[in-house]
């Protein structure tokens, strides 16, 4: 079976730091991704982990490691419009096609 | 950019009534998917499809869903009889490779289906 854990919600004030952490026991592992919504919208893509490490783009970095099931998404000098939900998501081994299977979701609210 | 589009964004139907939500994926994309979310909950996959057959469904995904792509552009999801519980919004997405590591999924805007 499929389980991914992050947190509810997280509250942070602009310009600082925010880490999501995700947790996840999957059947198979082809890759994380992390995925940005704002409410009433469709998820954006951000980031994709498939090795373990960091991966970084802009004020956004993503963290693997696979032997531990755990994944990071850093937001850098938050802005306003950062406030959204963050979704974590994998994709598990398949030789056709790669569902992804979300997390609830972190919403973040950013503060002024 | 090129972007996955979605017809209506909001549909509102009776129970037992039969809805088709449409959408037109990115026009070099070969794997196209249905997802929904309840509202409050999170994204779920419904089904894949790729090659003009069903790779992959969902629990969710039962005989009262079916998926067509009638034409070279159009990708549609039917839900033949709704249900109260099929209230929900539902992301079409589309993706470029089929089973290469890097897959990433482009969604499209989403209809929110309600059903009275």
């Amino acid at each position: 079976g499929q389980n991914i854990d992050q947190p509810t919600e997280m509250t942070a004030t602009e310009g600082a730091i925010v880490q999501i952490n995700c947790t996840y026991q999957t059947s198979g592992f082809n890759g994380l991704f992390w995925y940005q919504q704002h409410a009433g919208e469709a998820p954006t893509f951000l980031s994709y982990n498939v090795l373990d490490g960091l991966e970084e783009k802009g004020r956004f970095s993503s963290f693997l490691s696979r032997s531990k099931g755990y994944s990071y998404l850093l937001l850098k000098e938050l802005q306003m419009k950062d406030s959204a939900s963050y979704l974590c998501a994998v994709s598990p081994i398949k030789a056709a096609g790669n569902k992804l299977t979300f997390g609830g979701g972190t919403r973040v609210l950013v503060k002024p | 950019e090129p972007e996955v589009t979605q017809t209506p964004s909001h549909q509102v139907t009776q129970m037992g009534q039969e809805v088709i939500l449409r959408c037109v994926p990115i026009s070099n994309h070969l794997y196209f998917y249905w997802y929904r979310q309840i509202l409050g909950q999170k994204v779920e996959f419904l089904v894949s499809f790729y090659n003009n057959e069903i790779s992959e469904k969902s629990e969710i995904f039962d005989d009262q869903f079916s998926v067509e792509r009638p034409d070279g552009s159009n990708f549609t999801l039917k839900i033949r009889s709704t249900k109260l519980e099929d209230s929900a919004m539902y992301f079409c997405a589309s993706s470029k490779h089929p089973g290469t590591l890097y897959n990433e999924q482009f969604f499209g805007p989403g209809t929110r289906l309600t059903v009275l």
